[in-house]
């Protein structure tokens, strides 16, 4: 059971650069969302998908897209790159049922340097 | 959202017992209180979470006072492998990744 998968797990981009970071979690979860943790702050939230089909942005949504391709799946989306968004990237997912709290499960994280 | 307040780090000693305070002083009536513990080049993994007085698992304890503003993370004997950041998250009980991620606390265990 792999829980959580991120690829790539590093990655270096010229400012301008398009790519796009792939999330897959295997716990058949409801919502998955996209977080970005800075050197020595928490985490804060990019795009979160509550449910397949359907997205909503977060606290830093600008420069970033994403697409729920299916339940499994959830990517985002750097257009062109900027220094600004060198950072860790963390995938999670979590599953909404009738009546318990959710937990979040993360990936490891993508390393993402923009030069 | 919840804003929450924690220190920004602790230091502490193997053996002893670590109580972690995070202070959220708007808390909804329907939000809950969780902690998540992330070590260097990790995502945050789930500790504990609850709603009011105490819940205890096999790693920690979570104490809420009846006003609920605050909560405190009880870690019993920390060992070296203890240190990382701790997280104290406050939101709704669904879509829990909205809920705000603070700086968090920064623990370092010392033999």
């Amino acid at each position: 059971n792999a829980g959580v998968t991120q690829t790539p797990k590093f990655q270096v981009l010229k400012t301008g650069q398009s790519m796009t970071l792939q999330c897959a979690q295997d716990m058949n979860h409801n919502s998955m969302y996209w977080y970005r943790q800075d050197p020595g702050m928490g985490l804060r939230l990019i795009y979160y998908s509550a449910s397949e089909g359907t997205t909503d942005k977060g606290e830093v949504p600008n420069g970033y897209n994403v697409s729920r391709l299916n339940k499994r799946e959830f990517s985002l989306r750097l257009e062109s790159a900027a220094p600004s968004q060198t950072s860790v990237y963390f995938c999670a997912s979590s599953e909404t049922t009738g009546r318990s709290y959710e937990k979040l499960f993360f990936g490891s994280g993508t390393q993402l340097s923009v030069l | 959202l919840a804003k929450t307040t924690q220190p920004i780090s602790m230091d502490s000693y193997e053996g002893q017992e670590v109580n972690i305070t995070c202070s959220h002083n708007n808390i909804a009536t329907n939000d809950y209180i969780t902690w998540y513990q992330q070590f260097p080049s990790q995502g945050p993994r789930f500790i504990i979470q609850g709603y009011k007085t105490k819940v205890t698992n096999e790693v920690a304890s979570l104490f809420i006072p009846a006003d609920r503003k605050s909560s405190t993370l009880s870690l019993p004997r920390v060992s070296l492998s203890d240190t990382a950041v701790y997280y104290c998250l406050v939101g709704e009980r669904t879509n829990a990744g909205k809920s705000t991620f603070g700086d968090g606390t920064t623990l370092t265990v010392k033999p």
